[in-house]
């Protein structure tokens, strides 16, 4: 799997979006982008993936770029729940089951 | 609650001696995996299985490591003669196979060994 590159933490105040960037410029063509959060002492939860085509759901929203060399996930008002570490992972998924390889993802901090 | 359990949440553990924690996944999720976090870290992948086959095994898993899941439901790993470095979270993750085979995890089990 390719590997993805995040700043180490970002600060967002509640009730304005927050944005996290992702950068995997070695991404293939086969390989989903995959968004995961860790709030602290808690397993990781699932948010969102995408191929190709922007993706939203009820939680946030995946932006990819044409060149699919980086992503931004947006979470459009953030609340103070929402402060948590957040992995950005490339991942193939049509050649059976493949594993997802975390980074350190990006500790984000809503503040009131 | 439909999600992936984990039991125990926490485990307290003397070096040396043996452990043993459960997972059962989300009912109709045929791929169950296993990972551990120490802390600092993202989750490390240890182990996956399919049904009831263990498929793949991660070089962190030791011999001192094992697990099954027998009958394709709940899974249990068990560690042998625990070593300080073995304390971490320990997390479980669910996913059905086929296009999206998105995992899921559960709570994880908080191993400390003294």
């Amino acid at each position: 799997d390719a590997k993805t590159t995040q700043p180490p933490s970002m600060d967002c105040a509640e009730g304005r979006a927050a944005n996290l960037p992702c950068n995997h410029s070695t991404i293939s063509g086969n390989e989903y982008v995959y968004w995961y959060r860790q709030i602290h002492s808690q397993g990781p939860q699932y948010i969102i993936h995408g191929l190709k085509n922007n993706e939203t759901n009820e939680m946030a929203s995946l932006i990819i770029t044409e060149d699919r060399k980086s992503s931004t996930l947006i979470l459009p008002h953030a609340t103070l729940r929402d402060t948590a570490v957040y992995y950005c992972i490339v991942r193939a998924t049509d050649s059976g089951y493949s594993t997802l390889t975390f980074g350190k993802g990006t500790m984000l901090l809503v503040s009131p | 609650d439909t999600g992936v359990s984990q039991d125990p949440r926490h485990k307290i553990t003397k070096r040396g001696q043996n452990v043993t924690f459960r997972c059962d996944p989300i009912s109709e999720h045929n791929r169950l995996y296993w990972y551990r976090q120490t802390l600092g870290q993202g989750p490390e992948f240890l182990t996956y299985f399919q049904n009831e086959a263990q498929l793949e095994k991660s070089r962190l898993l030791s011999d001192r490591f094992s697990a099954e899941r027998p009958k394709g439901s709940f899974s249990t790993l068990e560690i042998q003669r625990t070593e300080q470095g073995d304390s971490a979270m320990y997390l479980c993750a669910s996913s059905l196979a086929g296009a999206r085979d998105t995992q899921y995890f559960g709570p994880g089990t908080r191993l400390t060994v003294l």
